[in-house]
């Protein structure tokens, strides 16, 4: 497609379920990210694909959360066993390289709420 | 210290005016200086994006570096309703993590 496509775009959860929320970055980039953006805060980083190999997982929170994306493109990000301050929008971004030389492209997120 | 400090705001001016947006930044390593525009409910999309100290223009906006002092700007012209977002500086490593490390975010009102 045209952009970085996530879904859910909504997702409700009760505490203590686990989630997955998918990304497909735009073709042919080989660079995916995820960042956690909380209400009133800028993007905070969680993980980094270079394809397949996941190169930086030093911003995931817990071992509650878990990325993967096993053939270069689509992206799933887990989160078990749920708890309420996990409630934020999740936004994945592609690049077709490195993001410093060629930009990166967000999509709308996945807004998650724990109830 | 925080890493990045911005002014959440919120600002609101009339159409027409020329809007200042600010970061102060801590960490020398920054060496790729970036804004972005956020829609509500949408993901952020680039606008600006330098690597030197100095300005750099692209029609209304300019965006300026000042790496000695670790503070950076974005300007506004002749500003719009269609401006009014929330706008993100973002920074990125020389030679370290590919991952952009943001403001809170400056939410801008602009009103006809």
């Amino acid at each position: 497609g045209a952009g970085v496509s996530q879904s859910p775009r909504y997702k409700v959860a009760k505490r203590g379920q686990d989630v997955a929320l998918r990304c497909d970055p735009i073709s042919g980039h080989v660079s995916l990210f995820w960042y956690q953006q909380a209400l009133g805060q800028g993007p905070e980083f969680l993980t980094y694909f270079q394809n397949e190999a996941q190169l930086d997982k030093s911003g995931l929170p817990s071992d509650r959360f878990f990325a993967e994306r096993p053939e270069g493109s689509v992206s799933t990000l887990k989160i078990q066993r749920t708890q309420q301050e996990d409630s934020a929008v999740y936004l994945c971004a592609s690049s077709y390289g490195q993001g410093r030389d060629y930009g990166y492209t967000f999509g709308s997120g996945t807004r998650l709420t724990v109830v | 210290q925080k890493e990045v400090e911005q002014d959440p705001g919120p600002l609101s001016v009339p159409e027409g005016a020329i809007v200042s947006l600010n970061c102060t930044y801590s960490n020398s390593a920054f060496q790729y200086f970036m804004w972005y525009r956020q829609y509500s409910r949408k993901g952020p999309e680039l606008l600006m994006y330098t690597y030197s100290s100095g300005n750099k223009e692209d029609g209304r906006f300019t965006a300026q570096v000042d790496k000695s002092s670790k503070y950076i700007s974005l300007f506004i012209r002749d500003s719009q309703p269609s401006d009014s977002a929330t706008y993100l500086c973002a920074f990125h490593s020389q030679g370290g993590s590919e991952k952009l490390v943001f403001g809170k975010g400056t939410k801008l009102t602009v009103n006809p």
